[in-house]
């Protein structure tokens, strides 16, 4: 069955950086897009960004562009989100989510990862 | 501030039906047939509810709809259970890459 498993709930400092994974299994990891959305506390949730497993393009959402790096191992079928210069804003769970159509961006968000909560504070 | 805005809260009785709204529509481009609805329990990550517009997933119930007009789509529930008590996102696409959310609803089973 698809399954995306995350990486363990991660304490930072501000300015710090913190690297999440997201290790897919059960499909074709490089057939599929990647979303990253979070969610602050009592929030809703944001989108963050995309991957292409298969050609390691990403794009970014604007509010993070400079901050967030994407990328993917093939050999492990495991994506990456890495947001750099933390600040207590960015402490919020952490999703990935499987873009559900093969090869296709604009389908919906059919599996998601359990989450990964990012705490920045000193 | 969210690109598409959803209220913050409905309630309704057991087998009763709610309808949840999403407006914005007519400042987020290219997204007409790209509406999707998740739910999202306390502590639980996103589930897919409806895709473009109005299509669920296999397992989803048919108590659960979706539809658009103009600049607002909506999410109905019919025939309440305790269990639907949850938060519901709204989505869509601005332009070619991106993804906006609406702010979620909390849906209370009375």
């Amino acid at each position: 069955q698809v399954q995306l498993v995350q990486s363990g709930a991660e304490m930072k400092k501000p300015g710090a950086s913190v690297k999440v994974s997201c290790k897919a299994s059960g499909y074709s990891f490089s057939g599929y897009y990647l979303r990253w959305v979070r969610q602050a506390p009592g929030q809703g949730l944001e989108w963050m960004g995309w991957i292409n497993p298969n050609s390691g393009n990403t794009n970014y959402a604007q509010k993070f562009q400079g901050r967030v790096t994407m990328t993917r191992d093939t050999t492990t079928d495991t994506a990456y989100m890495e947001l750099s210069g933390l600040t207590s804003d960015d402490t919020a769970l952490y999703y990935c989510a499987r873009a559900g159509v093969r090869g296709l961006l604009k389908s919906p968000l059919d599996y998601w990862g359990q989450g990964t909560l990012v705490t920045v504070s000193s | 501030q969210s690109a598409l805005t959803q209220p913050r809260s409905v309630s309704g009785s057991p087998g009763q039906s709610v309808t949840i709204s999403c407006t914005g529509f007519n400042t987020v481009a290219a997204g007409d047939m790209y509406v999707s609805w998740y739910q999202q329990h306390p502590g639980k990550a996103p589930t897919l509810m409806i895709y473009d517009v109005d299509k669920r997933p296999s397992g989803v119930p048919d108590r659960f709809s979706g539809s658009k007009s103009g600049n607002t789509a909506s999410l109905t529930i019919s025939g309440l259970q305790a269990d639907d008590e949850a938060d519901y996102h709204c989505s869509s696409y601005a332009g070619t890459y991106e993804l906006v959310f609406g702010g979620g609803t909390k849906l209370t089973v009375l």
